[in-house]
């Protein structure tokens, strides 16, 4: 157990629906980070939140938002979902603003299945 | 910013064979150089990190990897490989006040 908590471990959802991803992070940790991890992109960031902040974008669509609540867990939105969203989405957590020092820490992601 | 490369996408190697996974960055400075390992359907896991200090460090299952300032390199070793390192390995470079940045990844097969 890594400390980073990733609900829910799976997800099958219809095209054109939204679903929301749950990511609670390590104990003392304040910044969260999102990835989406498929065969033909690899492992794309997507957001990054610290101390309820976003703080870095990276390759997130429009249709997708996330935010870190006061208690620091973050939630990332995906909504009018495609076939091609299949994907499994990480969390990862680090105690500052850069994981610099300490790196990382991710959760066992998880899975979404758009049919 | 920095940028890492990781030039091999797949590597087979023989169980009980050593292993060396490249890596390369591109930074002004030196880094924080990291590297983690995925098993299949799971999230990554750190197996090393360097910031300063002695270049040679070690890290968890065996592993070890070597800063070369000189050839802008972080690459991972494992003397002898085990089935079970079977998995994929990313390297990963932190610098300045910007988050990390994470390499292709290298798939490593182990045949028996």
């Amino acid at each position: 157990d890594s400390g980073v908590t990733q609900t829910p471990k799976h997800l099958i959802t219809a095209t054109g629906q939204r679903v929301t991803l749950r990511c609670s992070p390590r104990s003392g940790d304040l910044s969260v980070y999102w990835y989406q991890q498929s065969l033909d992109q690899g492992l794309q960031f997507l957001i990054q939140y610290y101390n309820g902040e976003e703080r870095a974008k990276g390759n997130i669509l429009e249709r997708f938002s996330a935010q870190q609540f006061p208690d620091l867990h973050s939630e990332l939105n995906l909504s009018s979902l495609e076939l091609g969203d299949s994907a499994l989405y990480f969390c990862a957590s680090s105690v500052d603003r850069t994981g610099n020092r300490n790196g990382y820490t991710f959760g066992s992601g998880t899975r979404l299945t758009v049919v | 910013a920095q940028s890492v490369t990781q030039p091999d996408i797949h590597i087979t190697v023989s169980e009980g064979a050593s292993l060396e996974l490249r890596c390369n960055y591109s930074y002004g400075a030196t880094p924080y150089l990291f590297w983690y390992v995925q098993s299949p359907g799971q999230g990554l896991q750190l197996l090393l990190k360097y910031f300063s200090g002695d270049t040679l460090v070690q890290g968890i299952k065996g592993f070890e990897a070597e800063f070369k300032r000189s050839q802008s390199s972080f690459n991972l070793r494992k003397p002898s490989v085990h089935w079970s390192d079977a998995a994929e390995y990313f390297c990963a470079v932190g610098a300045g006040g910007n988050k990390l940045v994470f390499g292709a990844g290298t798939i490593l097969r182990v045949k028996s």
